[in-house]
């Protein structure tokens, strides 16, 4: 079957890095997504990998394994907007997204 | 980024009336939309795929006569929730995706109450 792990809380300080991990199973691959959702509101899109290695946007890199099926996404110089849910999603071999429980991230002063 | 609009943001309902909700994509055509449920503190679930032009794809477990899906235009997709009942409280949201670059973004999401 098609499955998503990523942790399900990850606490860090501000001004610090975070990796935020992710391991996929799915039918086929077309690419890893990262999106962010803060409460009550819609997920927006922070990055896609299709290739392996990192792709670097700012503050957050996502990196992708795909013979290990694994992906993360690191963010550094924490700030307490961070705080929100990360949630990882594979794209299937249907162009459909396959969807993690997703990360809580907390940022403590 | 491209930009997905929904409408409307907030809506309260008696039981046993209908709800419809709008996902438009304002910058880019979709000939496909899909539209999530979201439970507190839960993850996104895919209800169904929005397609223009054929009829909507529904999820396991999903009843088509009850969230009806109408995808009008490359640029609108509505959700209608029909005899809608305090079990289907819940954040709607919906997405379009893009290619080239790929990428999938969301409108702000529906938050309907049932009372």
């Amino acid at each position: 079957g098609q499955n998503i792990d990523q942790p399900t809380e990850m606490t860090a300080t501000e001004g610090a890095i975070v990796q935020i991990n992710c391991t996929y199973q799915t039918s086929g691959f077309n690419g890893l997504f990262w999106y962010q959702q803060h409460a009550g509101e819609a997920p927006t899109f922070l990055s896609y990998n299709v290739l392996d290695g990192l792709e670097e946007k700012g503050r957050f890199s996502s990196f992708l394994s795909r013979s290990k099926g694994y992906s993360y996404l690191l963010l550094k110089e924490l700030q307490m907007k961070d705080s929100a849910s990360y949630l990882c999603a594979a794209m299937d071999s249907n162009y459909q997204l396959i969807w993690g429980a997703g990360t809580k991230l907390i940022i403590k002063p | 980024g491209a930009v997905v609009s929904q409408h409307p943001s907030r809506v309260i309902c008696k039981s046993g009336t209908s709800v419809k909700i709008e996902c438009r994509s304002l910058d880019f055509q979709a000939t496909t939309m899909f539209w999530y449920r979201q439970f507190p503190k839960k993850s996104l679930m895919l209800m169904a795929t929005s397609n223009e032009g054929s009829k909507a794809t529904y999820e396991q477990g999903v009843e088509k006569d009850k969230f009806l899906i109408n995808h009008a235009s490359l640029t609108l997709s509505t959700l209608t929730v029909t005899s809608a009942h305090p079990e289907d409280s819940s954040f709607y949201i919906c997405s379009a995706p893009t290619r080239e670059p790929w990428a999938q973004y969301f409108g702000p999401g529906t938050r309907l109450l049932v009372l």
